[in-house]
């Protein structure tokens, strides 16, 4: 069974300061994609970088960069020159690869606060 | 390109009414699949679908039923509601291939009272 673990309470940044938001997975499958997934005031969800458990290097997109450690089972996403529009829940979420059980499981999310 | 479509946004119910909360995409996605959003519990996947006539159980199923008779949409009906299904309810698709990102609609705040 997949299982996606974020553990950490709140969390606070200070305007453009980096933050790191801890994510880990369980699953017994080789082949599997990590996801962020941004969820501010307003309610929708935003999609915000890709991870594949295969690829060579950790993902980037623009000021976010996710922090894959196999062996670990950790995939960490971090922001880099936080902005006041950072602040909102992020949840982290694995799916694995193909077949009719290529469900998205999500994380408890975690709650950012960004202070000016 | 509308993406993914929900309706209603908001519904209030009373304990044992039935009602169909409604999701469409028109982006020719296999996968569809409804979520609920609780506090402090992240979002659930109630049931999923990976084409059209095929459904499966996600992890809290009970108390919804779900049917795939197209690819567009994918309709999540609550038989009898209770107070404990109130929450957010989010729809979402993609593609099958999992390096594809999951499209969400707006989702849809229920109450039952």
């Amino acid at each position: 069974a997949q299982k996606i673990t974020q553990t950490q309470p709140g969390m606070f940044v200070q305007e453009k300061e980096a933050v790191t938001l801890d994510c880990t997975y369980d699953t017994s499958d080789p082949s599997y994609g990590l996801f962020w997934y941004k969820q501010p005031s307003s309610g929708e969800m935003i999609f915000l970088i890709y991870q594949g458990s295969y690829d060579q290097q950790n993902a980037t997109e623009g000021r976010y960069s996710l922090n894959f450690q196999k062996a670990r089972k950790s995939a960490n996403l971090v922001i880099s020159a936080s902005q006041l529009g950072d602040s909102a829940m992020y949840f982290c979420a694995m799916r694995v690869f193909g077949g009719a059980n290529s469900k998205l499981t999500f994380g408890k999310g975690i709650t950012l606060s960004v202070r000016p | 390109n509308a993406g993914v479509t929900q309706t209603p946004k908001f519904q209030v119910l009373k304990t044992g009414q039935s009602m169909t909360l409604q999701c469409a995409q028109d982006m020719n996605h296999e996968y569809m699949s409804w979520y609920r959003q609780d506090p402090g519990m992240g979002l659930r996947l109630i049931h999923y679908s990976v084409g059209a006539g095929i459904t499966d159980q996600g992890e809290v199923p009970n108390g919804y039923n779900v049917s795939r008779s197209t690819t567009e949409d994918f309709p999540l009906r609550l038989l009898s509601a209770a107070p404990s299904q109130t929450s957010v309810y989010f729809c979402a698709s993609s593609r099958m291939t999992s390096r594809y990102e999951q499209y969400f609609g707006p989702g849809t705040r229920l109450t039952v009272t």
